[in-house]
C-alpha cells in the first residue's frame, strides 16, 4: 500500500513569490492534515480536512495560507505571498478514522520550503 | 508553558543499555497518546500508541500516568538503529489534531 506522498520535496523561492504544495493521502483515508515545523520548534498543526470539508483550521497562521481539497482526494497548500518566516518543513498526514484504533496519523516525507 | 514538554537531550547511551524518556502534558483533557520516531530529515513514524494500562512491543514499553500527566517510553537493550528523535504526541478530547513535543534525541553508541 502506498503511503502519503508530497510534492515537491524541496522548494526554494524568493520572498513575495507564491508556492503550492501538494499532498496525496493514503487511498481511502478521509482525514487529511497539514503540519509545519519551523527551525528549532516543534511540529505544529495547521489544519484538518474530512473529505473535502475543513474540519479544523485553527492552526493556519494567517490569510496568506490557503488549503484546498477538491473532490476529497489530494490536497494543496498555497502560500501567497511567501514571507521569510514561512520557511520550514511542511508535513501532510492522513488517517482512516477519527478516534479509536483508526485515528493513527501517517505522515508524508514533507516539503522543505526555503524563502529567501 | 508548552502543552507537551520533552527533554530535548541528546541522550548518549552505549549499545545494550536501557534508556527512558518522559513527556509531560499540561491539558488534563488529553485523551490519546503516542510515541513517534523521526529519523534525520525523514517523516515521523508511529512507534506505539500509549494506553492507560501500559503496553509493550518487543524492547519498547510505554506507560501513561494520568494523575501526574506524563507518559514514558522505555527502550531496553538499545541498538545502534534506535538512534533517532522520539516525539511525544497528544490529542486533546474534542479535537483530532496532534500536539507534538519538541522531541528527544537518542544516540546509541557502539
Amino acid at each position: 500500500e502506498a503511503g502519503v506522498t508530497q510534492f515537491p520535496s524541496h522548494s526554494v523561492i524568493e520572498k513575495g513569490q507564491t508556492v503550492t504544495l501538494r499532498c496525496d493521502p493514503i487511498s481511502g483515508h478521509d482525514n487529511l492534515y497539514w503540519y509545519r515545523r519551523v527551525m528549532g520548534k516543534e511540529i505544529k498543526f495547521l489544519l484538518h480536512f474530512v473529505k473535502e470539508s475543513k474540519q479544523d483550521e485553527s492552526g493556519m497562521p494567517n490569510n496568506r495560507f490557503l488549503a484546498e481539497r477538491t473532490g476529497g482526494t489530494y490536497s494543496t497548500l498555497k502560500v501567497q505571498p511567501a514571507e521569510l518566516e514561512d520557511s520550514g518543513v511542511y508535513f501532510c498526514a492522513s488517517s482512516q478514522e477519527l478516534g479509536g484504533l483508526g485515528e493513527t496519523q501517517y505522515f508524508g516525507p514533507g516539503t522543505r520550503l526555503l524563502v529567501l | 508553558r508548552k502543552e507537551v514538554e520533552q527533554d530535548p537531550g541528546p541522550f548518549n547511551v552505549p549499545e545494550g543499555a536501557t534508556v527512558a524518556f518522559n513527556c509531560t502534558y499540561s491539558n488534563s483533557a488529553s485523551q490519546s497518546f503516542f510515541w513517534y520516531r523521526q529519523d534525520c530529515r525523514k517523516e515521523p513514524k508511529l512507534l506505539m500508541s500509549v494506553y492507560s494500562s501500559g503496553n509493550e512491543d518487543g524492547r519498547f514499553t510505554a506507560q501513561l500516568n494520568r494523575a501526574s500527566q506524563y507518559i514514558s517510553l522505555l527502550i531496553r537493550d538499545s541498538k545502534l538503529s534506535d538512534s533517532a528523535t522520539y516525539l511525544c504526541v497528544v490529542i486533546t478530547s474534542g479535537t483530532y489534531k496532534y500536539i507534538f513535543g519538541t522531541g528527544t534525541r537518542l544516540k546509541v553508541l557502539a
